[in-house]
């Protein structure tokens, strides 16, 4: 069975600093990866998305970059947080584009 | 209603009462996709129903689509204390379903 994992589960972070949020998906090759973003109480917004290792689409541009240095990785990151960014990340994935995305359990971020 | 509405909705109903949710969407879509997320934790799929389909069952679940009216609704018969949580629909806009657009959400508690 496929399998996604986030971490880490929440960071507090000060405004500034560098930030980098993971996920992994086990059990399944070159699944399509995603990024979403939730503002608390708001609604998911797709940040990125990926279809294969190396290759990566911007879909909303908020300061942040993500990579995919792995089939089965795929890795948010920012040099330097804003307030704004603070909220509820969450990596999904999908066999192809035929099938909608599967989420994780997210990454709660605090930015302060 | 999510959308046609820019904020999260809200609805408290009673346990074992049965309930819809609507959504209407503005841009062309070949699928509506359900989701449910409870506090704290990633979207789950619920249901998925395609342009070509008007109703679509499963469980305690109904959804059905208009695309004339560009209006889907997800129902819930017999809820429980456990089916609190926030409903989202989402399209793909005609693009990739991996790529989706989510509502506003209705934020659904069941008292028990």
């Amino acid at each position: 069975a496929q399998t996604i994992h986030q971490w880490p589960v929440a960071e507090i972070k000060a405004v500034g600093s560098p930030l980098s949020l993971g996920c992994t998906i086990k059990g399944k090759s070159s699944p399509n990866l995603y990024w979403y973003w939730q503002a608390t109480g708001g609604t998911l917004q797709q940040l990125f998305y990926s279809i294969t290792v190396g290759q990566v689409e911007s879909v909303v541009q908020l300061n942040l970059s993500a990579s995919r240095p792995k089939d089965d990785q795929f890795i948010l990151s920012t040099e330097k947080l804003l307030l704004s960014h603070s909220g509820f990340y969450l990596c999904a994935w999908s066999l192809n584009n035929n099938q909608a995305p599967l989420f994780g359990e997210g990454t709660r971020l605090s930015v302060l | 209603s999510q959308w046609g509405e820019e904020n999260l909705q809200a609805l408290s109903i009673q346990e074992g009462e049965d309930v819809t949710m609507n959504c209407s969407y503005k841009t062309y879509t070949t699928v509506v996709q359900w989701y449910r997320q409870k506090s704290g934790k990633g979207p789950a799929q619920l249901i998925l129903i395609r342009s070509n389909e008007r109703e679509k069952r499963s469980g305690r679940l109904r959804a059905t689509l208009d695309t004339s009216s560009q209006s889907s609704s997800l129902s819930i018969t017999g809820t429980l204390a456990t089916d609190t949580a926030v409903y989202f629909c989402a399209t793909d806009r005609g693009s990739a379903l991996g790529r989706l657009h989510f509502g506003a959400g209705t934020q659904l508690i069941v008292i028990p």
